[in-house]
């Protein structure tokens, strides 16, 4: 079965900290993974996207890893602002035109002042 | 124009009420999507259209109904619905074909059914 499986559940931090949350999946065939950032009420906005050959992608203080033998992926924040607060996603595609994204319950961060 | 956008940003209806929710993207993408999501879920999904025919109904009851008019739009007509209904609506779109089929969401329908 399809599964993409995200820890923390929730993590509480500081300004300015930085934090990695991770991902691990078993989604076969692999196409694509990509991490995204939900706002509460808020459609989900992609941060990166990464092929099997791809292990990191970087989108300014984002940076995403990918180890695809061990099916295992990471986004790291730095630097965190209080505007990262939000849920972020780990989203697996099955290798199709059109199959279904599999969807992680998702990491929520909360970062304080 | 990478934008999917969505109307209205809010809806309210009583469970005998008829309303639509309307989507819409002007990047040439060939496949839309209606997600539903609940509250601290991941978004699930409910229909898929490819070339502005159904392909993927995951189950959905008929008290949800999609259309997909051409190729820019995607509306999804709601009916008799149940308070548990009550979600935030997801529209998102993507080209078919291309290695790594990015969706784009939209900024989502928050639906509460009284």
């Amino acid at each position: 079965k399809n599964q993409v499986e995200q820890s923390p559940q929730s993590l509480i931090i500081l300004e300015g900290k930085n934090c990695t949350l991770q991902c691990n999946y078993t989604v076969s065939p692999f196409s694509n993974l990509r991490w995204y950032k939900q706002d509460t009420g808020r459609g989900p906005v992609s941060l990166t996207i990464m092929t099997f050959s791809e292990n990191t992608k970087s989108n300014g203080r984002y940076t995403a890893t990918l180890d695809a033998d061990t099916k295992q992926s990471s986004l790291h924040i730095t630097a965190s602002q209080l505007s990262d607060s939000a849920s972020y996603i780990c989203v697996v595609t099955v290798y199709s035109g059109n199959t279904p994204l599999v969807f992680g319950k998702g990491t929520r961060l909360s970062v304080i002042a | 124009d990478t934008e999917v956008t969505q109307t209205p940003k809010h809806l309210v209806m009583g469970m005998t009420n008829k309303k639509s929710l309307k989507c819409e993207q002007h990047m040439g993408h060939r496949a839309m999507y209606w997600y539903k999501q609940k509250a601290k879920k991941p978004p699930e999904l409910m229909f898929v259209y490819s070339y502005e025919k159904l392909s993927i109904n995951e189950s959905v009851p008929s008290r949800f109904s999609p259309e997909c008019p051409n190729s820019s739009l995607l509306n999804l007509h709601l009916h008799a619905l149940q308070p548990e209904d009550s979600a935030l609506y997801l529209c998102a779109s993507s080209q078919p074909g291309q290695g790594k089929n990015e969706q784009f969401f939209g900024p989502g329908t928050r639906l509460t059914v009284l």
